[in-house]
């Protein structure tokens, strides 16, 4: 059974920096793409990064270049990312998605709230 | 960039009615492969989204068959045959494209 299980999230001020991870299980790790992926009522679902299964190729939406980090450990399972200089807006639920068979998305997990404020 | 609108924002229905809703690109999404990577997710009260559809129309593991997808092109439609109280969520289509992922806003399905 495919897991994804977000932690790190927490109550952070403007400014600051939090380190998300996600520890897969149920599939081989290291064939599989991965995202992040953002949540607000606001704004809805909103695509933050991805990273290829070796780590070589990653791309970041415009909001958050420059200030996350996307990164992969592939021994350990585990896909992060690094948010610096987070601003109010980063407030979200955020959920580590696998990259499918297909250029798309399939399992999602459960999600990690972040709470920017001052 | 690609932007997907999603219609009606809300839509009450009747248990054991036919629901549908509907996802309409600003740019074709067929691509040079000769596919559509168009997806459909649910997402419940207080769960993350879980994918029920990709590939327009292909449902995904375990989903029920009173899920269809179709369309082609700008326009795709996701229906439930026959809608059970656990159909009670958001839907979202969304799109794989170069720069990430794009979501429509979401259909909200709700009992009457």
């Amino acid at each position: 059974e495919v897991q994804l299980v977000e932690s790190g999230g927490g109550l952070v001020q403007p400014g600051g920096s939090l380190r998300l991870s996600c520890a897969a299980s149920g599939f081989t790790f290291s064939k599989s793409w991965m995202h992040w992926v953002r949540q607000t009522p606001e704004k809805g679902l909103v695509w933050v990064s991805r990273i290829d299964n070796d780590g070589y190729s990653i791309t970041y939406a415009d909001s958050v270049k420059g200030r996350f980090t996307i990164s992969r450990d592939n021994d350990k399972n585990t896909l992060y990312l690094q948010m610096n200089s987070l601003r109010v807006d980063d407030t979200a639920v955020y959920y580590c998605v696998r990259g499918s068979d297909w250029p798309g998305t399939d399992y999602w997990g459960q999600g990690t709230m972040v709470t920017v404020s001052s | 960039d690609v932007v997907l609108t999603q219609t009606p924002l809300s839509s009450p229905v009747t248990l054991g009615q036919p629901a549908s809703m509907s996802c309409r690109s600003n740019q074709s999404l067929g691509q040079s492969d000769g596919d559509t990577y168009l997806s459909w997710l649910q997402q419940r009260p207080g769960q993350p989204p879980r994918l029920l559809i990709y590939k327009i129309f292909n449902r995904f593991s375990g989903v029920p068959d009173r899920f269809s997808g179709s369309g082609a092109g700008t326009d795709f439609t996701l229906t439930i045959s026959r809608v059970e109280a656990e159909d009670v969520a958001t839907y979202y289509c969304t799109q794989v494209t170069q720069l990430g992922l794009t979501f429509g806003g979401g259909t909200k399905v709700e009992i009457k």
